[in-house]
């Protein structure tokens, strides 16, 4: 079974700085994909970034990048330039290549961006 | 195309009382999948289903809890008998049929359920 870790249940950074959420998983499978979604406080789940761990760069969408250390079974995400619309609940996520689109979660780390 | 929606975004149920989730999901998507999240955790998988179909249910709980995709309508997700404990957010995703390929699953705004 997979396993998902977030050690940092909160975290909080100064606007306009750069902030990372740590994640750690298990697995002894050797294709899958890695996710991060953010919740705000409406609760609707919206995917961040998306990292095929076959792929060896690194995924980046705009102010949002990874650190995929697929050795170490790493996978942060940096936040550059972090703005108040940031503030939401981080969950990163784990799907296997074999079970449909089936994720398992970590317990998520509340990033809190100040003015 | 409207994204995967859940009804009621609120549904309060005495304890014994039977609660019904449901959950359209997006345009083309054959595939749904049920979470459940408790207060200040993250989501746990409870089961995935296609139309008429029930692939991995690892995640119920053996009683009081079922789910169903029919072939027309949306999938339901049901739990008989509430308790205290069932209360939480229940979210639903989607995901198209792309043969051996995967893709992200695609979420809905959840269902928040309160026992009193």
């Amino acid at each position: 079974a997979q396993t998902v870790t977030q050690s940092q249940p909160e975290m909080s950074v100064q606007e306009a700085e750069t902030v990372t959420l740590s994640c750690t998983y298990d697995t002894s499978e050797s294709n899958y994909y890695l996710f991060w979604y953010k919740q705000p406080p409406s609760r609707q789940m919206i995917l961040v970034i998306r990292q095929e761990a076959y792929k060896q760069q690194n995924a980046t969408e705009n102010r949002f990048s990874v650190n995929f250390q697929k050795a170490a079974k790493s996978f942060s995400l940096k936040i550059s330039d972090s703005q108040l619309g940031d503030t939401a609940m981080y969950f990163c996520a784990f799907m296997k290549e074999t079970s449909g689109s089936r994720l398992t979660f970590g317990e998520g780390t509340q990033l809190t961006v100040n003015p | 195309n409207a994204g995967v929606m859940q009804n009621p975004r609120h549904l309060v149920r005495r304890r014994g009382q039977e609660a019904r989730l449901r959950c359209s999901p997006m345009k083309g998507h054959s595939h749904v999948y049920w979470y459940r999240q408790l207060p200040e955790e993250g989501l746990k998988f409870m089961v995935y289903l296609q139309k008429e179909n029930i692939i991995d249910e690892s995640g119920m709980p053996k009683e009081r809890f079922s789910a169903e995709f029919p072939k027309e309508g949306p999938s339901i997700l049901r739990i008989q008998q509430v308790v205290r404990g069932d209360s939480a957010a229940y979210f639903c995703a989607s995901s198209p049929f792309k043969g051996s390929l995967n893709t992200e699953a695609f979420f809905g705004q959840g269902t928040r359920l309160t026992v009193v």
